[in-house]
């Protein structure tokens, strides 16, 4: 059974540039959600999804980032223009319905803008 | 503001010991209690729960501990492996809201 699925793995990006995320939710589960890891703030929230809808965006830093979900099965991330603050680890996680110990994280985005 | 505090950001305990990983936090909505489990380039991995109306849960060597008013919570792991070594994230949530994580604590556990 395919786990949540996000690619690219690894991006080095030049400062100015667009930078787009990708995540496929595992199938069936309602809840997707962005997070971003940096040493200096830990694991923090982004945005989430109930159902395709956005239902929190108050952790998207600046209108320099947007997410959407066009649909059940894909989500994006995109930043632009991307600057050397935003390198970090980014990582998708879903879920079905909404209980902490059901979250399952995908292997994360390591993104470098230089 | 952070709402879930992990103090300690590295643990170095020898294997067969004790660790013990503490957290606090400061919304005393929280009503329910995790820890994930962090390996290098892989996504966090649930480990254990408490709901707020529990002091502690049990799950083979990990035992969490739920002191409400302290707003703190500890994850002891007894005995300790060479394969638990990892970063161990707090998180809490109130229900109908999402996770908030703490920065995490690098756990090295030497044989």
């Amino acid at each position: 059974d395919a786990g949540v699925i996000q690619s690219p793995r690894h991006e080095v990006t030049e400062m100015g540039q667009e930078v787009t995320l990708r995540c496929k939710p595992i199938s069936g589960h309602d809840y997707l959600f962005w997070y971003r890891q940096t040493m200096m703030r830990g694991l923090e929230l982004l945005i989430y999804f109930n159902n395709n809808v956005p239902i929190d965006d108050s952790g998207m830093p600046e209108d320099r980032f947007s997410a959407k979900m066009p649909n059940a099965s894909f989500s994006t991330l995109k930043i632009q223009p991307s600057e050397p603050r935003d390198s970090a680890v980014y990582f998708c996680a879903s879920s079905q319905g909404y209980s902490g110990n059901t979250i399952y994280f995908g292997e994360g985005s390591w993104l470098t803008v230089v | 503001d952070q709402q879930v505090k992990q103090n300690s950001p590295s643990l170095s305990v020898q294997e067969g010991r004790i660790s013990i990983l503490n957290c606090d936090y400061t919304n005393s909505m929280f009503d329910y209690f995790l820890w994930y489990k962090k390996y290098p380039a892989e996504g966090p991995t649930f480990l254990i729960s408490i709901s707020s109306i529990k002091d502690k849960n049990e799950d083979g060597r990990f035992t969490v501990f739920l002191n409400k008013s302290a707003k703190h919570l500890s994850l002891h792991i007894v005995p300790s492996q060479p394969g638990d070594s990892a970063v161990y994230f707090c998180a809490a949530h109130q229900a109908g809201t999402a996770l908030i994580f703490g920065k995490g604590t690098t756990l090295s556990v030497s044989s």
